[in-house]
């Protein structure tokens, strides 16, 4: 089935540092979500962006819809021991009932 | 707030048994999911229903099936279990494209199944 690609697979980063990833396709999106799943659990909404170029917060996590609604990225600032986890992109094709979602993303802090 | 319980955490089940994940839902929602989460493989859906009684096959139906009895609850079902089912199984749920909703899908807690 169709899937998002989304990078990097992995990070291992210190906490305080920033993070960034993203996810591209080769098809054009309506909505774009981020997910994050703390371990053994599933996946919680972090941020939904509805609008090619929307800039949304969510405290230290930003997201944006690319202009070409074929990518969006999630930035992290100076990251948190509680951040652990793994991150998910979704995008949503108008008319669709399903949601397209990326490979995820681990992230990993060291202290 | 959105709940989506799953019905157990954790099982364990021997090969060749029957196994039922039951998933239910109280928002009212049209859209009901079942996906399969393996390591480096992200999320992979296994069926969906969008209406009572209605089903779809998502991208690896192979080995299971789903029943949708009530708008609340939806099962999934392991006719017989083999030891490459092993996997997380996440149920979802949302609105449906009718009611012009967020195309939010929001999701149970997780079921860890072992097949041995």
């Amino acid at each position: 089935g169709q899937q998002l690609n989304q990078s990097p697979q992995s990070m291992f980063i210190q906490e305080g540092e920033d993070v960034s990833m993203n996810c591209t396709s080769s098809s054009i999106f309506n909505t774009w979500l981020w997910y994050k799943q703390d371990p053994g659990e599933g996946p919680v909404l972090l941020i939904a962006l509805y609008k090619a170029g929307e800039l949304t917060s969510n405290g230290r996590l930003t997201a944006q819809f690319g202009i070409t609604r074929k990518d969006s990225f999630l930035n992290i600032s100076a990251s948190i021991p509680s951040d652990v986890g793994i991150y998910f992109c979704a995008g949503h094709i108008q008319g669709a009932q399903k949601l397209v979602f990326g490979q995820g993303t681990r992230l990993t802090i060291n202290p | 707030d959105v709940k989506v319980t799953q019905s157990s955490r954790y099982l364990v089940k021997r090969t060749g048994e029957k196994v039922f994940l039951e998933c239910v839902q109280d928002m009212d929602h049209e859209n009901m999911f079942w996906y399969r989460q393996d390591p480096g493989l992200g999320l992979r859906l296994i069926y969906f229903s969008y209406d009572v009684k209605m089903k779809e096959k998502g991208d690896i139906p192979e080995g299971y099936s789903v029943s949708r009895e009530k708008k609340e609850r939806f099962s999934l079902i392991l006719e017989s279990a083999s030891t490459n089912q092993t996997s997380m199984y996440l149920c979802a749920s949302s609105f449906g494209i009718q009611k012009a909703a967020k195309n939010i899908q929001y999701f149970g807690a997780g079921t860890r199944l072992s097949v041995l």
